[in-house]
């Protein structure tokens, strides 16, 4: 199993880009989720997903959305990128939502600057 | 909206000293998970705290969970240069949305060998 990946590695863009960052997990999980990481503030959730179809906004989800078609991919797009979106990006997946199984597995994560 | 707190936010220790992190949420969590994140990796997660008041040890780590379950700690006896790297805990709220899991801010730990 590759677990989780994130393509790609790293972005630049420009202000006002739009893009996609891309996340996938083969292991068959139900729960998948994005969440981006800025020096001292943790880790921030941004949207999850309870299942393909469900998707709903985390604590900071303006500038981003997102769909889950399949079980397994998760994208996330910035529609308009803005330099406060520079950050670490990280996608995340566990078995459930539920109160077992739901240890999450993360991604090796995006590096996004924006300009 | 519920929020979660971690103290400190940085700690540097000279090896063999003990190290602890302390997470407080401001509502109740269904459980607390802890992860821990080595310099330029991504979070891996250690741990599961379900009961009001359970303790659980790994090896060297001891994990708390507060019997109001709102808060909780982590504690390592006799750090290693392998303890090295950021915890952090989530929590998962009982009464708003059960999938939502809301990490802290994490702690910074470092070693001097």
């Amino acid at each position: 199993n590759a677990g989780v990946t994130q393509t790609p590695k790293f972005q630049v863009l420009k202000t006002g880009q739009s893009m996609t960052l891309q996340c996938a997990q083969d292991m068959n999980h139900e729960y998948m989720s994005w969440y981006r990481q800025d020096p001292g503030m943790g880790l921030r959730l941004i949207h999850y997903s309870v299942g393909a179809g469900i998707t709903d906004q985390g604590e900071v989800p303006n500038g981003y959305n997102v769909s889950r078609s399949t079980t397994e991919d998760f994208p996330l797009r910035l529609l308009s990128a803005a330099p406060s979106q520079t950050s670490v990006y990280f996608c995340a997946s566990s078995r459930t939502s539920g109160a077992v199984g739901n240890e999450q597995f993360f991604g090796p994560g995006t590096r996004l600057t924006v300009l | 909206g519920q929020q979660v707190m971690q103290i400190p936010q940085y700690q540097h220790v000279q090896e063999g000293e003990d190290f602890t992190t302390y997470c407080n949420s401001s509502t109740t969590l269904s459980n607390i998970q802890w992860y821990k994140q080595r310099p330029g990796g991504h979070p891996v997660f250690l741990i599961q705290l379900v009961k009001s008041g359970e303790v659980k040890k790994q090896k060297r780590l001891t994990f708390q969970f507060g019997e109001a379950k709102k808060n909780s700690s982590l504690h390592i006896t006799a750090t290693q240069t392998t303890d090295v790297g950021t915890y952090f805990c989530a929590g998962r709220g009982l009464w708003s949305s059960a999938s939502k899991i809301i990490f802290g801010s994490g702690t910074r730990l470092s070693i001097r060998p």
